[in-house]
């Protein structure tokens, strides 16, 4: 089945560490999205990537990091300049950039310690 | 910018209630507008899509409207079950440029026995 996997379902980030995020696809999708989920918030866009190696910041890019050297995979990076990283975090793709709706991996529930 | 409000944000009722989920948006320039149903700790799984032409679509016991005019969208939800207890979120977007939608908070539903 298509779908969308996003690994570690739980990850632990000690201060000062980078730590990188896995999405990967296989539904033929162009267009690849990380969003961020606070509780009592909606989901926030931190990059997207509408092509591969191309990607563009969305709303709260600082602190994070992405590439796109492949059409299946998006990682996410979470480097030590983010300072309140933890969250639930949710990656996204879609047929392209005209939005033919959303399909959402699993996410993963990152923590500092 | 787009501004997406879910009214109400929580909502507890006895099972076989038909329910109505209100989404507003501020921008009617919009090129579609997608429902989601959200399980505490998962990503987002796609219920309904409708394109700025269409006026409503319908999945079982769900059913979505659109009055870009008036930049609501509802979610009806005939003969709620204990299984429908999740957060439903619904994503506007734009017509025009990059197409990245907005998310709104979403409502915590409970339907219990």
């Amino acid at each position: 089945d298509g779908g969308i996997t996003q690994s570690p379902k739980y990850l632990f980030r000690k201060e000062g560490q980078n730590v990188t995020l896995s999405c990967e696809q296989n539904l033929n999708h162009d267009a690849m999205y990380w969003y961020r989920q606070d509780p009592g918030q909606g989901l926030r866009l931190i990059y997207y990537s509408q092509i591969v190696n191309d990607f563009q910041k969305g709303d709260i890019a600082e602190g994070y990091s992405v590439s796109r050297e492949k059409k299946e995979s998006f990682p996410l990076t979470v480097t030590s300049a983010q300072k309140n990283p933890t969250a639930f975090y949710l990656c996204a793709s879609s047929v392209d950039g005209s939005h033919k709706g959303y399909t959402f991996g699993s996410g993963t529930r990152l923590t500092v310690v | 910018k787009q501004e997406v409000t879910q009214i109400p944000a929580a909502l507890s009722v006895p099972e076989g209630e038909n329910l109505v989920l209100n989404c507003s948006f501020t921008d009617s320039a919009i090129y579609n507008l997608q429902w989601f149903r959200q399980d505490p700790g998962k990503g987002l799984t796609s219920l309904l899509l409708i394109q700025s032409s269409q006026r409503e679509q319908t999945s079982g016991r769900l059913n979505a409207s659109l009055d870009k005019s008036s930049g609501r969208s509802t979610l009806y939800i005939a003969a709620s079950q204990p299984g429908d207890s999740a957060t439903y979120l619904c994503a506007v977007s734009p017509s025009g440029g990059s197409y990245i939608p907005t998310f709104g908070r979403g409502t915590s539903l409970i339907v219990h026995p």
